[in-house]
């Protein structure tokens, strides 16, 4: 009974290194999302998929990239770290009943 | 878009109720949505109201929509140390109902 899995749980990069962010659900659900958590902001939308092939921009999209190539993962890249995306990244899956949820979250450290 | 507001801090003493306020700006919201999170830890779902709903409750949690005034709130009955976390409330919007907007979160300290 996984649920929603990320990986890894802490990183640490240097400005300009690239990374991905793994997350993957075992529910069968259609629609992923990649959310950014900083102190005092709540959680922001930074991409979404509706199914396998069908990605979106949320509300923070810039220096990140997504793919969805199966319906159960939905990686976020990083393709040239910087200190503005030190942060907490949470995954989520939604299916029936309108239920999210989310995984145990990325924390990430660039310097 | 939408935008979710609510207070950043409560303080209640051990055995009284909490209440957490919440109001948002989307009338078309069709879910509205209580988060819990501990220090550290990810997102637990509380709880969640269909926008035709005016009341849902579970427990020790009641949850109230004002739909005419954008307004929803969380009641917690006989508040337990336990509690002290941040809440988080979420209205979805976007076509489908998909994407959910947050608030800045609600820290809930429970003094003994």
């Amino acid at each position: 009974n996984a649920g929603v899995t990320q990986t890894p749980k802490f990183q640490v990069l240097k400005t300009g290194q690239s990374m991905t962010l793994q997350c993957a659900q075992d529910m069968n659900h259609e629609y992923m999302s990649w959310y950014r958590q900083d102190p005092g902001m709540g959680l922001r939308l930074i991409h979404y998929s509706v199914g396998a092939g069908i990605t979106d921009q949320g509300e923070v999209p810039n220096g990140y990239n997504v793919s969805r190539s199966t319906t159960e993962d939905f990686p976020l890249r990083l393709l040239s770290a910087a200190p503005s995306q030190t942060s907490v990244y949470f995954c989520a899956s939604r299916g029936e009943g309108s239920i999210q949820y989310f995984g145990a979250g990325t924390r990430l450290s660039v310097l | 878009g939408e935008d979710v507001e609510q207070s950043l801090f409560l303080s209640v003493r051990e055995g009284d109720s909490s209440v957490i306020n919440c109001t948002y700006t989307d009338s078309s919201s069709t879910y509205l949505y209580w988060y819990k999170q501990e220090p550290g830890a990810g997102l637990q779902l509380l709880t969640y109201i269909f926008s035709n709903m005016d009341m849902k409750q579970d427990q020790r949690l009641t949850v109230l929509l004002n739909k005419k005034d954008k307004h929803l709130s969380l009641r917690i009955a006989d508040t337990q140390t336990g509690d002290s976390a941040i809440y988080f409330c979420a209205a979805s919007s976007g076509a489908g109902s998909y994407q959910l907007t947050f608030g800045k979160g609600t820290k809930l300290s429970v003094i003994p």
